[in-house]
Parts: C-alpha cells; structure tokens; sequence
C-alpha cells in the first residue's frame, strides 16, 4: 500500500509556482521521497527525489519537513505542459528491491 | 540519452491467447520493475528483477511470468489472456534498485485483448 497522501486535483495558473504537497507520516528514516508524473497514458516521469535535505534541479524543487513528515514539489513557473498526475512516492525497502508504489497521485490542471 | 525501450508499443490479442512483452533497461542499469495500469487507474507493481534474480513480486497474476537475461533486457510473458488483462505495461529500470538511485520508465505496451 502507498505509504502517501496527496489532493486529489489541484488548478494552477500558467506561469505561476504550482506547489503540490503530500503528507507521508509513517516514512521511516532511511525511505526516499520521490516524484513522478504522468502526462495521459505516457510513462510516469521521474521528476526529483529526496530523504531529508531540500532538492533542486532543472524541473522541481523538493521540500522536505524537518520531520520529514511531509514534502512540497514546487513547479517555479508552471505551463499548459505541466498538466499531468503527479505521485508523491516513498521508496520502500523491502526484500531486497526498493520498488516505487503508486497511490492516487494529484491531477494537476494548469490553466491559461 | 538513451532510455527504457519497451516492445511493442501496442498489442491486440484474443482471449486465451498469449503474449510477450518485452523490456529495454537504459544501458548499465540492473533492476527492472514491471507495471500495470488498467484504465483509470493507478500503475500497480507486478514484479521486478535485479541481476538476473527475481527480487520482489506484487499482484502478479499465476498466469503471468517473467524473467531477465544475461543482457539485463527483461520479458514480460503473460498467458490464458483476460478481457481484464487489458491495460498500458510499463517497465522501469534503475541501477542496482537502491532508494537513492533513480528509476525511469518507458512508454509503455498498450494490450488490447478482445
């Protein structure tokens, strides 16, 4: 089961910061937090990843509590291109493979 | 770059017939994971392989099975097909399957099963 929690649906508008938040209160101390998205039917997208430090790069910038009980994916300047699911996804160790689970993700909708 | 290479992009099969699907890591990468998306729903994990072993398994149905080679390229064989088989696979694959190490996908096998 996702170990996650995000909105179901968010509207962002283009060219503002779209800031998507996700609360993972069982994370334990060594899982990742990781962020993907799916553009319709395409292949999920990776887009950052985290454990405790905040992260940037050219796509999204990934806050983390200090508790590392939450996180916020900050799209800077959103477009029309950002309209996709984005899933908040903790890494979890188990048998040996750190497999991502998916949960319901949050739709993202942004407008002109 | 080059990336996870999936074949083929669709697929049409009739009930009870089989099919194979098959996976393209990004070169050096050693861990393959399966998914599968029904329509409307979420990509469920069914299994994933790291050099060459099976490392974990989700709700893979018995009727399906999969292993990976000595090139790293996994398959994805899937028999006695189900109108509910129906559904977009994915693959992904990381180098060595660890938390701190990036997976990425591919776009994907679209099966049609009618």
């Amino acid at each position: 089961d996702a170990k996650t929690t995000q909105p179901p649906s968010m509207d962002c508008a283009e060219g503002r910061a779209a800031n998507l938040p996700c609360n993972h209160s069982t994370i334990s101390g060594n899982e990742y937090v990781y962020w993907y998205r799916q553009i319709h039917s395409q292949g999920p997208q990776y887009i950052i990843h985290g454990l405790k430090n905040n992260e940037t790069n050219e796509m999204a910038s990934l806050i983390i509590t200090e508790d590392r009980k939450s996180s916020t994916l900050i799209l800077p300047h959103a477009t029309l291109r950002d309209t996709a699911v984005y899933y908040c996804i903790v890494r979890v160790e188990q048998g040996g493979s750190e497999k991502l689970v998916f949960g319901k993700g949050t739709k993202l909708t942004v407008n002109p | 770059a080059a990336g996870v290479i999936q074949s083929p992009r669709h697929l049409i099969k009739e009930k009870r017939e089989t099919a194979t699907l098959k996976c393209y890591p990004i070169p050096r990468h050693d861990t393959v994971y399966w998914y599968q998306q029904g329509p409307g729903q979420d990509p469920q994990f069914l299994i994933s392989f790291y050099e060459k072993m099976q490392s974990d398994k989700g709700s893979i149905p018995d009727r399906f099975s999969a292993q990976q080679f000595s090139d790293y390229h996994s398959e994805l064989n899937m028999s006695s097909l189900e109108l509910g088989d129906s559904a977009l696979y994915f693959c992904a694959s990381s180098y060595e399957g660890r938390g701190d190490t990036e997976a990425f996908f591919g776009q994907g096998t679209r099966l049609t099963v009618v």
